[in-house]
């Protein structure tokens, strides 16, 4: 199975700040990297597909970079929406595996 | 609009069984992979199970391969997950999701259906 290692854990960072999550494949996945947004109590969201598609519907702040093994999820400006918990996954090779999260915190 | 609607979830006794269903609307049931989720109380998601969108292909996580059976009935739009010998560690909300047809990204999700597995 590939390993998704998600960095850092977590974050805390104010409105208006630019804040990068990374994700390290444990072997090339190309670029089937996929990003969600959690919120507590909610389903995942789909933000980001194929590192660096922006799903329809997701505002332009977000994006993703990358591709093989090292993989960025940036959010240029937060806005108060933003603080959540974010997942990167790969769909390269089936078992899909997640990262293991990075919650974002307002400071 | 893609609306995915589980049921069936509930409290079970360690080895017992539970079958999950996903009910699908607003999109072309049959032509998209499907897959199912789970998010144990406070923990991150786990990948669980994939099925293609003809039901010929599935793939399992290590963690339920040989107990759970994932399956589909494309005349009737659902989405199914068949879990045996059940255990504590199973205990999760489970998601389930549609693929999005070109880079297995999992574009549109259910709201969850908590399954508690516990004596």
């Amino acid at each position: 199975d590939i390993h998704m290692n998600q960095s850092p854990s977590s974050v805390s960072a104010s409105v208006g700040d630019r804040v990068t999550i990374t994700c390290r494949a444990s072997q090339t996945i190309s670029n089937y990297l996929n990003w969600y947004q959690q919120k507590p109590g909610k389903a995942p969201k789909l933000l980001i597909y194929a590192a660096f598609s922006l799903q329809s519907g997701v505002p332009s702040r977000f994006s993703g970079s990358g591709s093989r093994t090292d993989f960025t999820l940036s959010i240029s400006s937060l806005q108060p929406d933003d603080f959540a918990t974010y997942y990167c996954q790969q769909s390269y090779s089936a078992p899909y595996t997640f990262g293991q999260g990075t919650k974002l915190e307002i400071k | 609009e893609v609306q995915l609607l589980e049921s069936g979830g509930g409290l079970v006794q360690p080895g017992g069984s539970l079958r999950l269903s996903c009910a699908g609307a607003g999109f072309t049931f049959t032509t998209y992979p499907m897959t199912w989720v789970r998010q144990a109380p406070g923990k991150g998601l786990e990948w669980v199970s994939l099925i293609s969108g003809d039901g010929h292909n599935t793939y399992y996580a290590e963690s339920v391969k040989g107990r759970f059976t994932i399956s589909r009935d494309n005349s009737k739009s659902t989405l199914y997950l068949q879990m045996n010998s059940l255990g504590a560690d199973d205990t999760a909300v489970y998601y389930c999701a549609k693929e999005n047809g070109e880079t297995s990204a999992a574009d549109s999700w259910g709201q969850g259906t908590l399954v508690t597995v516990s004596s």
